[in-house]
């Protein structure tokens, strides 16, 4: 059963650097593409960034472009997302989720929080 | 990248058909047929109910369907049961490698 687990979230003062994981199981991690989504409290979900399965194409939402950057490490079954020069607006729960196909996801974690304040 | 339109809340009484819209726009709803409806419990995780505007991944009933005209997508649940109950959210892709999703709308049966 193909599983995700995200890890990493926590409460950072604005400005400040965190680094989330999201390690799958149960699937060849080497053929996955994956995407981040946040949902902020209370809020809808917004797409974050798209990594494919080699790691050679990756895409983000213009709110995070140059903030947030996507990687992977096949080797170690693992997504990352590094979060720097963060903002309130950052805060939210985020979600790794597989691509299915053509930019839809099937198989979500069950979310890591990122809190930004002071 | 704007998030595209959904109402904001749709009811409906069990056994009844309830459908949700989702507008976007010539370049992104309009433009390709990657249209996807994700269903949301509070506190849970999404999960993929319709992709590529009409197909429907295994395990999700037949109840569930969705379409498209233009700009605007549609997800239609049909013989509405208390389990359905949740938040729904469409999503797109756009023309420069981004997705996009809906505001979201809460379903009530009522």
């Amino acid at each position: 059963q193909v599983q995700l687990v995200e890890s990493g979230g926590g409460v950072v003062q604005p400005g400040g650097s965190l680094r989330l994981s999201c390690a799958a199981s149960g699937i060849t991690f080497s053929r996955l593409g994956v995407h981040w989504v946040r949902q902020a409290p209370g809020k809808g979900l917004e797409w974050v960034a798209f990594i494919r399965y080699d790691g050679n194409k990756k895409y983000y939402a213009d709110s995070v472009k140059g903030r947030l950057t996507i990687s992977r490490d096949n080797s170690k079954n693992t997504v990352f997302l590094q979060m720097n020069s963060l903002r309130g607006e950052d805060t939210a729960v985020y979600y790794c989720a597989k691509d299915h196909d053509r930019w839809d996801m099937d198989v979500w974690g069950k979310g890591t929080t990122v809190t930004v304040s002071s | 990248q704007s998030a595209l339109t959904q109402p904001p809340s749709a009811s409906g009484s069990p056994g009844q058909s309830v459908t949700i819209s989702c507008t976007g726009t010539s370049g992104d709803v309009g433009a390709y047929n990657y249209v996807s409806w994700y269903q949301q419990y509070p506190g849970k995780a999404p999960k993929l109910m319709i992709y590529e505007v009409s197909q429907r991944p295994s395990g999700v009933p037949d109840r569930f369907s969705g379409s498209k005209s233009g700009s605007t997508a549609s997800l239609t649940v049909s013989g509405l049961q208390a389990e359905d109950e949740a938040d729904y959210y469409c999503s797109s892709c756009g023309g420069s490698n981004n997705l996009m999703f809906g505001g979201g709308t809460k379903l009530t049966v009522l």
